[in-house]
């Protein structure tokens, strides 16, 4: 069965800096897609990376890395540089190929402190 | 701007009625989703439809159903056979066969009284 699985519903770290937030899928599938969504406290979710599995080289995006090992079927999100601003509920999420499902994870909450 | 508008974004209804929440996208994407969030169980699919006048059971469709009459519109129905139909409820979208990201509305929380 395809899974995605978040084992920390919470994690703190402190303003300014860095932090990993675990992922661990589960696929007999040879090409999928990795993703990250960030959920504020209003509702919306707002992408943050992407990461084929194809892909040699670790996705990254401003502050947000994703560090991916194929063989251990992990993509561990970073962000560096924490912001109070990046209090949220944090998804991983992956979508089998050639399928239209996205499947996600139970999430993560991460509280910034100043 | 382009984006994905859902509405209402607050619903109470008493047990026995129906519901219908409204989704609809501007941007020229073929495929739609409707998703529900529970506290501690992330989002769950329930319907998704990738082109028009089609779609597809996800994995809590029971006591849901959905149309997809325009290629911008996808709404979701909750029928009173839904027996725990408080959620928050979340539609989105992408171009299909695409393995980009998707786009998410703000969502619907869904209060029975």
């Amino acid at each position: 069965a395809q899974k995605i699985t978040q084992t920390q519903p919470g994690m703190f770290v402190q303003e300014k800096e860095a932090v990993t937030l675990d992922c661990t899928y589960d696929t007999s599938d040879q090409s999928y897609g990795l993703f990250w969504y960030k959920q504020p406290s209003s509702g919306e979710m707002i992408f943050l990376i992407y990461q084929g599995s194809y892909d040699e080289q670790n996705a990254t995006e401003g502050r947000y890395s994703l560090n991916f090992q194929k063989a251990r079927k992990s993509a561990n999100l970073v962000i560096s540089a924490s912001q109070l601003g990046d209090s949220a509920m944090y998804f991983c999420a992956m979508s089998p190929y050639n399928t239209d499902k996205l499947i996600f994870g139970t999430g993560t909450r991460l509280q910034v402190f100043p | 701007d382009g984006g994905i508008t859902q509405s209402p974004k607050y619903l109470f209804r008493k047990e026995g009625q129906n519901v219908t929440l409204s989704c609809e996208q501007n941007l020229n994407h073929d495929a739609m989703y409707w998703y529900r969030q529970d506290p501690g169980q992330g989002l769950r699919l329930i319907y998704y439809s990738q082109i028009v006048n089609d779609f597809q059971k996800g994995d809590i469709a029971e006591g849901y159903s959905v149309s997809r009459e325009k290629k911008e519109s996808f709404p979701l129905t909750v029928t009173s056979a839904q027996k725990n139909p408080t959620a928050f409820y979340l539609c989105a979208s992408r171009f299909a066969a695409d393995t980009g990201e998707l786009f998410f509305g703000e969502g619907s929380r869904l209060t029975v009284l």
